[in-house]
């Protein structure tokens, strides 16, 4: 069991449909963040939340859209997605953003397959 | 840059050692992280090292040379719940990502 929740577990949309994934935690942690991962490849950052603000947004297409409405939770909310967007998508979470010795808690994922 | 490699795959055997080697370039070096990750899992952390030299965890021991921009991942006593991917990564200059290794996928087999 991780300490970061994230759900649904897996999604099935299609290309006109919104949805959002949600994801949890509640160690206390001010960093949030939200990964993409290929099969076999390793994760790739899309967004960073310090203190519910957004610091990183790395040219990540506007059909994807986070929201951090606290310190525990952080939201993806995905609309006119593509099918190369489906992937496993992970949040994390460290206890503070820009210190280099923060490990990240990852949560299990959301796999997302988009028909 | 940031490039950060890793073997693709490696096999080993139930109660063997295997040693998963990561080498990165050693501009803006910051520490150095593994994850273990199972497939259809959260990646979990497993060490930190900014230090150079071995860091032992039980089974699982981590190295760091930072001169040579190398570390290591030492498995011991392999068991079959080891096969899964193991990623290095480190953060960036500015500390503010983590950018990971290719990832290497253990086998082990009975």
């Amino acid at each position: 069991d991780t300490e970061v929740t994230q759900t649904p577990k897996h999604l099935v949309m299609g290309m006109t449909n919104k949805k959002s994934l949600k994801c949890e935690q509640h160690m206390g942690h001010r960093a949030m963040y939200w990964y993409k991962q290929k099969a076999k490849k390793p994760p790739e950052l899309m967004f960073v939340y310090s203190y519910e603000k957004l610091s990183i947004n790395e040219s990540v297409p506007s059909r994807f859209s986070p929201e951090c409405p606290n310190s525990s939770l952080l939201n993806l909310h995905l609309h006119a997605l593509q099918p190369e967007d489906s992937a496993l998508y992970l949040c994390a979470s460290s206890q503070v953003f820009g210190m280099s010795n923060q490990p990240q808690h990852f949560g299990d994922g959301t796999r997302l397959s988009i028909l | 840059g940031q490039n950060i490699d890793q073997p693709t795959e490696m096999t080993a055997t139930e109660g063997a050692i295997v040693q998963i080697n990561c080498t990165y370039q050693t501009s803006g070096f910051n520490g150095l992280f593994w994850y273990q990750q199972h497939a259809g899992e959260a990646p979990t952390f497993l060490s930190y090292n900014v230090l150079d030299g071995l860091e032992e965890k039980g089974r699982f021991s981590s190295f760091l040379s930072r001169s040579k921009g190398y570390s290591y991942l030492l498995l011991k006593e392999l068991q079959m719940k080891d096969s899964a991917s193991y990623l290095c990564a480190k953060p960036n200059t500015g500390f503010q990502k983590l950018v990971f290794g290719t990832g290497t996928r253990l086998l082990v087999s009975p």
